[in-house]
């Protein structure tokens, strides 16, 4: 199993582009979740999917949609970047809600100047 | 929205010293998560508690729901321990998660 990829792992943008960072998970699992992580800050969960079809907004969904068409993906679009979302991008999954051991992504260093 | 903190923020230790870990939530949850994010950036799920104590290996956790706290305690404590230890509250729908700062730990040979 290959767990949980993420591609690109790093990105520059320059202010208004668009982009998308591509998360995937071969487990088999339900549950996927962007968080993005700033420096010397906790993670924030962006968007979160208890499977396809279902996604719903997090703390921080601003200026991001989400779609999950399949159980393996759950790409993240950024419309219109701003620098406010320079971050370290983070995808995880999990079988299941209460046996939610989260399966964490390499992560995606993006910046936007 | 719950509030969750943890301490110390940073800890140097030596090797072989036992460390504790705190972290300290506001809203009842159904699970207490630990995770471990290596120097490099990469995070691991270290433990999932929901009640009581679990250990694996030299790492132990602990919680307890009536003060809304838990501990990661690491016994016999090794350079390769050198991380930061995040605690993540999940919410009682199970489906949105409140992370601590993390508590940057290095140990020392």
């Amino acid at each position: 199993n290959a767990g949980v990829t993420q591609t690109p792992k790093f990105r520059i943008l320059k202010i208004g582009q668009s982009m998308t960072l591509q998360c995937a998970q071969d487990m088999n699992h339900n549950y996927m979740y962007w968080y993005r992580q700033d420096p010397g800050m906790g993670l924030k969960l962006i968007y979160y999917s208890v499977g396809a079809g279902i996604t719903d907004k997090g703390e921080v969904p601003n200026g991001y949609n989400v779609s999950r068409s399949t159980t393996e993906d759950f790409p993240l679009r950024l419309e219109l970047a701003a620098p406010s979302q320079t971050s370290v991008y983070f995808c995880a999954s999990s079988y299941r809600s209460d046996r939610g051991e989260q399966y964490f992504g390499p992560g995606t260093r993006l910046t936007v100047t | 929205k719950n509030e969750v903190e943890q301490s110390p923020q940073n800890l140097t230790a030596q090797e072989g010293e036992f460390i504790t870990i705190n972290c300290s939530y506001s809203v009842g949850i159904s699970a207490l998560h630990w995770l471990q994010q290596h120097p490099g950036g990469g995070i691991v799920s270290l433990f999932m508690l929901s009640s009581g104590k679990k250990k694996h290996g030299r790492l132990i956790a602990t919680i307890n729901i009536q003060e809304k706290h838990s501990s990661l305690h690491i016994t016999a404590s090794h350079p390769r321990d050198s991380a930061v230890y995040i605690c993540a509250a999940q919410d009682n729908y199970g489906q949105n998660f409140v992370f601590g700062p993390g508590t940057r730990l290095s140990v020392l040979p």
